[in-house]
């Protein structure tokens, strides 16, 4: 079945560091990706996302690339800041199917100045 | 333009009791989706239903939950005979029709079992 597969957190960075989330998947046919983002006590929101092979979801500074190659959609952001503490959830649906995300574990980021 | 609702946003209950958590989904949404999320684990799907329908309900224990999206009002989610195992947080996102994965999350039912 479908499966996406994020780096094992908590990741801790200082204010202004350059940031890495990996996120692989797997999954038949082509896949959206998507990346959400969950600050404490809150719900999920999304951050970005990817339809289909070599795009490039952005926002707030944040990107990720659909790699089908790599089966990869790797969250980068250059510069973050403490605002940006929360876990990051990589998730994908299946084109064709009923549309049921399927997330990662997700990964806790903690930003300090 | 309200986003979707949870409530209650807390709840506890003792074992055997049952625990009844309500989700209205957005505006102009009828694809509502019921996500368990356990500590230090991911979002595990339960159920994903459409107005009157359980379209996907693989994810749903077989005995003790249940799920259902009336005609009017919230989509509900009940769990009977809670034991400990059920603490979690629920949460509930929905989608437009014809929408092809951007859900959009309630901040959660954060369920207690003592």
């Amino acid at each position: 079945g479908d499966s996406v597969t994020q780096m094992e957190g908590p990741v801790t960075l200082s204010e202004e560091a350059f940031l890495t989330i990996n996120c692989t998947y797997t999954a038949t046919g082509y896949p959206s990706l998507f990346w959400y983002v969950q600050y404490p006590g809150e719900g999920l929101q999304l951050l970005l996302k990817a339809t289909k092979a070599d795009d490039k979801g952005s926002n707030k500074g944040f990107e990720a690339t659909y790699r089908k190659e790599t089966t990869s959609f790797h969250l980068e952001k250059g510069s973050v800041q403490v605002s940006d503490s929360a876990v990051y959830f990589c998730a994908l649906t299946r084109s064709g199917g009923s549309y049921i995300p399927t997330f990662g574990r997700g990964t806790s980021l903690i930003v300090h100045p | 333009n309200a986003g979707v609702m949870q409530n209650p946003r807390h709840l506890v209950r003792r074992r055997g009791q049952e625990a009844r958590l309500r989700c209205s989904p957005m505006k102009g949404h009828s694809h509502v989706y019921w996500y368990r999320q356990l500590p230090e684990e991911g979002l595990k799907f339960m159920v994903y239903l459409q107005k009157e329908n359980i379209i996907d309900e693989s994810g749903m224990p077989k005995e003790r939950f249940s799920a259902e999206f009336p005609k009017e009002g919230p989509s509900i989610l009940r769990i009977q005979q809670v034991v400990r195992g059920d603490s979690a947080a629920y949460f509930c996102a929905s989608s437009p029709p014809g929408a092809t994965g951007e859900l959009f999350f309630g901040e959660g039912s954060r369920l207690t079992v003592l």
